[in-house]
C-alpha cells in the first residue's frame, strides 16, 4: 500500500523550531518529488516547499524562505522539514505529498503536468506562547 | 504568483443534483489545472489532473473542462459521498490552490 505518515509536530514556542518527517512505502521514493503544504484551522490549502526525487533542487513559498528547510533522505525513504523561527502563523496542519506528473506530446514537444496524487494524514504544528 | 479564484466560496445542493464549480486563474494556464476534494479531518484526494483526466478510482460521475483562465469541476449527480470542500490548484508556475468550495447539504 502506497502510505506517506508525517510526524514530529507539536506545540512550540514563538521563535522555536520543529523538524517534521515523513516515512514513505509502497512505492519508490526517490523516483518523486515531494512537497510539504499547511492547512492553519478552518482555512485552505497553501503550498510550503518542494524538493526534487534526488533532492539537489529545492523550493519555497516566499512566507518560509529562509526560515524552513526541505530535505530527503533516500536511503531511508524519508522527507524532512527544518522548520525554524516559528511565528503564530505557521500553526497548521501540515502534509507530506508525492507529485508525479503526466506527459503529453504535441505538435509543440512535451508538456509536464504535476498533480499530488498521495497525501499524507498530516501532522499538527502549533505556535503558541 | 498566479491566483486562484473559485466560485461559488460554498453551495447547498441535494442528492442526484447537477453540481458546478468555476475556478479562475489570474492569467492563462493553459489546461495545467487540478482539483481535489477533502472531506472534514481528512487529507484531500485528487479527482482532476491536466483539466479534464480522471484520476484512477474516481467515479465517473465527476469531470472537469476549461483551459486558459475560466474552468469547471462539475458532479453529475451528488451523492452523499461528496459533500464536501473541493479545491482547484493550478501547477503552470509553482503550485497555488484556489480558496475552496463547500459543498452542503440542502
Amino acid at each position: 500500500e502506497v502510505q506517506l505518515v508525517e510526524s514530529g509536530g507539536g506545540l512550540v514556542q514563538p521563535g522555536g523550531s520543529l523538524r517534521l518527517s515523513c516515512a514513505a512505502s509502497g512505492f519508490t521514493f526517490s523516483s518523486y518529488w515531494m512537497h510539504w503544504v499547511r492547512q492553519a484551522p478552518g482555512k485552505g490549502l497553501v503550498w510550503v516547499s518542494r524538493i526534487d526525487s534526488d533532492g539537489s533542487r529545492t523550493s519555497y513559498a516566499d512566507f518560509v524562505k529562509g526560515r524552513f528547510t526541505i530535505s530527503r533522505d533516500n536511503a531511508k525513504n524519508t522527507l524532512f522539514l527544518q522548520m525554524n523561527s516559528l511565528r503564530a502563523e505557521d500553526t497548521a496542519m501540515y502534509y507530506c505529498v508525492r507529485v508525479p506528473y503526466y506527459s503529453d506530446r504535441s505538435a509543440y514537444g512535451y508538456s509536464f503536468y504535476y498533480y499530488m496524487d498521495v497525501w499524507g494524514r498530516g501532522t499538527t504544528v502549533t505556535v503558541s506562547s | 504568483d498566479i491566483q486562484m479564484t473559485q466560485s461559488p466560496s460554498s453551495l447547498s445542493a441535494s442528492l442526484g443534483d447537477r453540481v458546478t464549480i468555476t475556478c479562475r486563474a489570474s492569467q492563462n494556464i493553459n489546461n495545467y489545472l487540478n482539483w481535489y476534494q477533502q472531506k472534514p479531518g481528512k487529507a484531500p484526494d485528487l479527482l482532476i489532473y491536466a483539466a479534464s483526466r480522471l484520476q484512477s478510482g474516481v467515479p465517473s460521475r465527476f469531470s472537469g473542462s476549461g483551459s486558459g483562465t475560466d474552468f469547471t469541476l462539475t458532479i453529475s449527480s451528488l451523492q452523499r459521498e461528496d459533500f464536501a470542500t473541493y479545491y482547484c490548484q493550478q501547477s503552470y508556475s509553482a503550485l497555488t490552490f484556489g480558496g475552496g468550495t463547500k459543498v452542503e447539504i440542502k
